[in-house]
């Protein structure tokens, strides 16, 4: 059984980084075709793409927010890790991670944080 | 890497069918788009992949299809608890993904 969960600030201040990760089980991130992605959605609004690292290290940014993200893997921990550099109130959402191995799909979500940008 | 356009709305009475479209021009480029059901507070569910494949244990009413750069979820018999967000999701190339704005299904 695969599953997925995100931890990190519930609260962060503009301008600071936000690290945030996503601890899995019923998976590896070594096995080929893997993947583990981060997705977020403010408050009422759309889902919104933002990075995902491969079994290979092979990492992919959204091209909107990519001079801000880095994701990373810890295999031995099982744990991927998201930080957002320069935090903005507009950047207040629920953050997901989620299992993929297919190109176009996320498969297995977490139940998603909430992160708050506020002074 | 434009998002893809959904309706902001649509509904329909139970047992009907509906169908929500997805246009962008990744659509028209790829044979991946996934469709999500997400209720309210939950994460979202993949309900469709690679255009018109379900995963194990969703439900045979849901089906999706593409034609040129638009795709499309279509929902039969419509049950009370289908009422939910969707949300579609194209493969853009290198490896990198787009989301729709996404589309709130009323069932009346």
């Amino acid at each position: 059984q695969i599953t997925l969960k995100e931890s990190g600030p519930t609260l962060v201040k503009p301008t600071q980084t936000l690290t945030l990760t996503c601890t899995f089980s019923g998976f590896s991130l070594i096995t080929s075709g893997v993947g583990v992605g981060w997705i977020r959605q403010p408050p009422g609004k759309a889902l919104e793409w933002l990075a995902l690292i491969y079994w290979d290290d092979d990492k992919r940014y959204s091209p909107s927010l990519k001079n801000r993200l880095t994701i990373t893997k810890d295999t031995s921990k099982n744990q991927v890790v998201l930080t957002v550099t320069n935090m903005d109130p507009v950047d207040t959402a629920t953050y997901y991670c989620a299992h993929t191995e297919t190109p176009d799909a996320f498969d297995l979500w977490g139940q998603g944080t909430l992160v708050t940008v506020s002074s | 890497q434009s998002a893809l356009t959904q309706p902001a709305s649509v509904s329909g009475a139970p047992g009907q069918s509906i169908t929500i479209s997805c246009t962008g021009t990744s659509v028209g480029s790829y044979n991946l788009v996934s469709w999500y059901q997400q209720h309210p507070g939950k994460a979202p569910k993949l309900m469709i992949y690679e255009v018109s494949k379900r995963p194990s244990g969703v439900s045979n009413r849901f089906s999706g299809s593409k034609s040129g750069n638009t795709a499309s979820l279509t929902i039969s018999g419509l049950q009370p608890e289908d009422e939910a967000d969707y949300y579609c999701c194209s493969y853009a190339g290198r490896s990198t993904v787009v989301f729709g704005g996404g589309t709130k299904l009323t069932v009346l």
